[in-house]
C-alpha cells in the first residue's frame, strides 16, 4: 500500500511565524503535491513537484514556498504565517508516466491554526 | 473559472436507497475522471475512476457514469450505507493541454446516509 505521511497532524502557530509542513512518501513516486482544503472551496493546489529539485506553482501559491531535496520528501513552507492560512493541508503523491491515468494518493492531512 | 463543478453541496439519503452524486466539467480536454471520498480529519481516498473512452465503470456498490456530450459524470452508490457518509470530491485531468495531468477538483458534496 502507498503510504503518504504528514509529520504533523495538528499545529497551532502565531502570526508571523515560519511554519514547515513535512511530507514523506514510501512508493518512489516522482510527483508530489500540496493542497489545502477549506469548507466550500474544495481542494486547491498550492504547489507541485514533478521530481527532485523541481517545483511548479499551483493555483494558490502566494504566501507559500516548497522544497524537494529528496525524492521521498516534499516540504511546504509558510514564510510568515497569517490567519488566512488556517486550513487543512494535504500532501499527495503519484507515479509519473501516464499522468492523466494515475491515481494520486493523499496523506491524512495537517490541521494548521494560525492565531 | 471553475472547471469542475459539484453543484450540490450536500445530499441526504436513506440507508438502502441509491445515492447519486453529480459532477459537471467545462474543459473538453479532460480525459480522465476520478471520485475521492473524504472523512472528517482524514485525507481523501481514491474511490473509482473512468477514462473518457468509456461511459461506465463499476466497482461493487459504486458505479460511475460519463456523458461526454453533456460533460457530465455521476457516481451511483447502491445500496447506500451509513458508512458511506462522507464528502465526495469529483476530479478531472487532461493528458494534454497544459495542465500537465494535474487533477482539478470540484468543491465536494457531503453525503449523509441515514439509518
Amino acid at each position: 500500500d502507498v503510504k503518504v505521511t504528514q509529520s504533523s497532524r495538528y499545529l497551532v502557530k502565531r502570526t508571523g511565524e515560519k511554519v514547515f509542513l513535512e511530507c514523506v512518501q514510501d512508493m518512489d513516486h516522482e510527483n508530489m503535491f500540496w493542497y489545502r482544503q477549506d469548507p466550500g472551496l474544495g481542494l486547491r493546489l498550492i504547489y507541485f513537484s514533478y521530481d527532485v529539485k523541481m517545483k511548479e506553482k499551483g493555483d494558490i501559491p502566494e504566501g507559500y514556498s516548497v522544497s524537494r531535496e529528496k525524492k521521498e520528501r516534499f516540504s511546504l513552507i509558510l514564510e510568515s504565517a497569517s490567519t488566512n492560512q488556517t486550513s487543512m493541508y494535504l500532501c499527495a503523491s503519484r507515479k509519473a508516466g501516464n499522468l492523466a491515468g494515475n491515481t494520486i494518493y493523499f496523506g491524512e492531512g495537517s490541521w494548521l491554526t494560525v492565531v | 473559472d471553475q472547471q469542475v463543478k459539484q453543484n450540490s453541496p450536500s445530499l441526504s439519503v436513506q440507508e438502502g436507497r441509491i445515492s447519486i452524486l453529480n459532477c459537471d466539467y467545462t474543459n473538453s480536454m479532460f480525459d480522465y475522471f476520478l471520485w475521492y471520498k473524504k472523512y472528517p480529519a482524514e485525507g481523501p481516498t481514491f474511490l473509482i475512476s473512468i477514462s473518457s473512452i468509456k461511459d461506465k465503470n463499476e466497482d461493487g456498490r459504486f458505479t460511475v457514469f460519463l456523458n461526454k456530450s453533456a460533460k457530465h459524470l455521476s457516481l451511483h452508490i447502491v445500496p447506500s450505507q451509513p458508512g458511506d457518509s462522507a464528502v465526495y470530491f469529483c476530479a478531472a485531468s487532461a493528458r494534454y493541454g497544459g495542465s500537465q495531468g494535474n487533477l482539478i477538483f470540484g468543491k465536494g458534496t457531503k453525503l449523509s446516509v441515514k439509518p
